[in-house]
């Protein structure tokens, strides 16, 4: 069964400074699609990022980046010059292309210190 | 505007009576999906549906009934809810497979406690 890991329950980071959250996951599948999910204090769920297992290249949105190293079953998010809005609770998510289940990790709470 | 909407956004209510958590989308999404987040445990899934009368069970599927009759409607029933139903509850939807990129759009959540 695919599992995945959230080995940091909470991060802090200050303002303008780089922080990377860490994800490990297993699967013997090969099609996959990996996620960054972001829930701010209002709850809302929100994508970050997204990464297809079979593109080597990582992805990157602004100040979002990810490190994927699929051979290893890691998906690290690093997010650059940190603002006090990406204060908020971080999923990551598997999503296996031919049943489209998910499965999410337990959430790294982030906090960002003015 | 495109959105994924549940109802209701919060409910007490006691152990044994019959509930239902509506969740409705405007975006012609095929995949329609139901977790439900407990703190330490991340958002579990608990039943999904790749299209209309297509349903299956998740991860804790127990104590939860699905139907997929429309498109655009996918509620959860809680036939006879118990305690540890309490919980925060999501509605999601995405593309189909051969469509999308797998991204969940999801609802404002639904936070429950059951007395």
């Amino acid at each position: 069964a695919q599992t995945v890991t959230q080995s940091q329950p909470e991060m802090s980071v200050q303002e303008a400074e780089t922080v990377t959250l860490s994800c490990t996951y297993d699967t013997s599948e090969n099609n996959y699609y990996l996620f960054w999910y972001k829930q701010p204090p209002s709850r809302q769920m929100i994508l970050v990022i997204r990464q297809e297992a079979y593109k080597q290249q990582n992805a990157t949105e602004n100040r979002f980046s990810v490190n994927f190293q699929k051979a290893a079953k890691s998906f690290s998010l690093k997010i650059s010059d940190s603002q006090l809005g990406d204060t908020a609770m971080y999923f990551c998510a598997f999503m296996e292309t031919g049943t489209y289940k998910y499965i999410f990790g337990t959430g790294t709470r982030l906090k960002v210190l003015a | 505007e495109a959105q994924v909407t549940q109802n209701p956004r919060y409910l007490i209510t006691v152990t044994g009576k019959k509930l239902t958590v509506t969740c409705s989308q405007n975006m012609n999404h095929e995949y329609m999906s139901w977790y439900r987040q407990d703190p330490g445990l991340g958002l579990r899934q608990i039943y999904y549906s790749m299209n209309v009368e297509v349903t299956d069970k998740g991860d804790v599927p127990e104590g939860y009934k699905v139907s997929r009759k429309e498109k655009r409607n996918f509620p959860l029933i809680l036939e006879s809810p118990s305690p540890n139903q309490t919980s925060l509850y999501f509605c999601a939807s995405s593309l189909s497979r051969d469509r999308g990129t797998g991204e969940l759009f999801f609802g404002e959540g639904s936070r429950l406690t059951v007395l």
